[in-house]
């Protein structure tokens, strides 16, 4: 079976400060993994995946995550917060092999508040 | 490329009444398709997902059904509705050889 905890419900940051989102997956297998935003009212939008490639992995808006196999661990994390990027943030886990049956396991969210 | 329409965005629907959210998708064939269900301040519960024409599986016994009556459209259907079904609605598609997910915009459905 594979889980997916999101350590932290809300972070609240100020802006031009680092963001850190936790994520830690449990699962026997190499997943893939996911981070998604969702901002109030809209559909999930893909920031970043893994899949086995490189551990660091760069997505949209600046954020990128790092792949860590000994902590279990997919953090989220971006440089500077812009006020934008106030929203909810889901880390997401799957694992092979990839069909219908085999659903993606979402983690329960964190709301990221983004103070001037 | 591809795309995934999903309508309406909003519906305010009294309790008893059906209900219908549609779904597309264009650009892809034979893709996987997917209703989520995200209740106020909680996470994403899948609903149902189809891998295919008239293949429709569900996740959660609930009053709510689907049809997938085209490749690339998924309808979310049903006859009666009840309070606990407001929530947001999204749907999703996938290749079938995965890559994450896509999803719509959404729908925001009250029932009241």
């Amino acid at each position: 079976a594979q889980s997916v905890t999101q350590l932290d419900s809300h972070v609240s940051v100020s802006e031009g400060t680092p963001v850190l989102l936790r994520c830690n997956y449990s699962s026997s297998y190499s997943p893939s993994l996911f981070w998604y935003v969702q901002h109030p009212n809209k559909g999930l939008q893909l920031l970043l995946k893994y899949t086995s490639a490189a551990t660091l992995v760069k997505g949209i808006n600046g954020f990128e995550a790092e792949f860590k196999k000994s902590e279990t661990s997919f953090h989220l994390t971006k440089p500077s917060a812009h006020m934008s990027d106030a929203a909810e943030y889901f880390c997401v886990v799957s694992l092979p092999p990839y069909n219908a049956g085999n659903m993606l396991t979402f983690g329960g969210g964190t709301r990221l508040m983004v103070k001037p | 490329s591809q795309t995934i329409h999903q309508w309406p965005a909003t519906l305010v629907q009294p309790v008893g009444s059906p209900l219908s959210l549609e779904c597309t998708v264009e650009g892809t064939s034979n893709p996987n398709l997917y209703w989520y269900r995200q209740a106020a301040g909680r996470g994403l519960q899948l609903l149902f997902y189809s891998v295919g024409i008239g293949q429709i599986s569900s996740e959660v016994p609930q009053n709510l059904s689907a049809s997938r009556p085209q490749d690339r459209q998924f309808i979310l259907s049903s006859k009666k509705l009840l309070l606990s079904d407001s929530g947001f609605y999204l749907c999703a598609w996938s290749r079938p050889a995965f890559g994450g997910y896509t999803f719509g915009s959404g729908t925001r459905l009250t029932v009241v």
